[in-house]
């Protein structure tokens, strides 16, 4: 069974242009979650999404990011216009809905964006 | 709103010796707690988690933790680190109810092991 997977890895990007970051959840989990850890930093939380639903979008900056998780394929932090205050490590986590959740978090091995 | 302290930001010991890794947690109400470990340039792996029950919960790699109540504590310890432990521990609380296991998370010790 697959765990998270996330790409790209690494992803380099100008000021003023956009990133997206995709997002597979392990195989039966509809719950995603996207953190985003900032050097020397622990992760915050930004949002947590279930299938076409955003459910909690509160750790979200108010402008430039969106995400989405669409009935088909992977989940979507897209970042416009990005600045350098955006270089960061992008986790991606997922859990299983219903009886199945044991509370945990599954994490991909993260995106790292690098804005020049 | 919960919070997680780490106090300690790096620490170095002596392969063999034994480890306490501090958190303190701040929450409403019954929490869950986590331990989850990172090595450089990977993702996040769990140690082990509480949710309710014993105080004391083991977990993978040889660490254990306890949940103190009455200091709102969840430490981390192994009793001899092997050179392979050093990464970085970050630990993390969440809601004492399913359907949004939104974490939040410690600003991480970095551990290092010397020969």
């Amino acid at each position: 069974n697959a765990g998270v997977m996330q790409n790209p890895r690494h992803l380099v990007r100008r000021r003023g242009q956009e990133a997206r970051l995709r997002c597979s959840p392990m195989k039966g989990h509809s719950h995603v979650y996207w953190y985003r850890q900032l050097p020397e930093e622990g992760l915050k939380f930004m949002v947590y999404l279930q299938k076409e639903n955003i459910i909690d979008e509160s750790g979200m900056p108010k402008e430039r990011f969106s995400a989405e998780f669409p009935k088909e394929g992977p989940s979507i932090l897209r970042i416009q216009q990005v600045v350098r205050g955006d270089s960061a490590a992008y986790f991606c986590a997922s859990s299983p809905p219903g009886s199945a959740n044991t509370g945990e978090l599954f994490f991909g091995e993260g995106s790292r964006l690098t804005v020049l | 709103a919960q919070s997680v302290t780490q106090p300690d930001i790096h620490i170095t010991v002596s392969e063999g010796a034994s480890l306490e890794l501090r958190c303190n947690y701040s929450y409403g109400a019954t929490p869950y707690l986590f331990w989850y470990v990172q090595s450089p340039g990977q993702g996040l792996q769990l140690l082990l988690k509480y949710f309710s029950g014993d105080t004391l919960v083991q977990g993978i790699k040889g660490f254990e933790a306890e949940f103190k109540r009455s200091q709102s504590s969840f430490n981390l310890r192994k009793p001899s680190v092997h050179w392979s432990d050093a990464a970085e521990y970050f630990c993390a609380v969440g809601r004492s109810n399913f359907g949004n296991e939104k974490l939040t998370f410690g600003t991480g010790t970095r551990l290092t092991i010397i020969p």
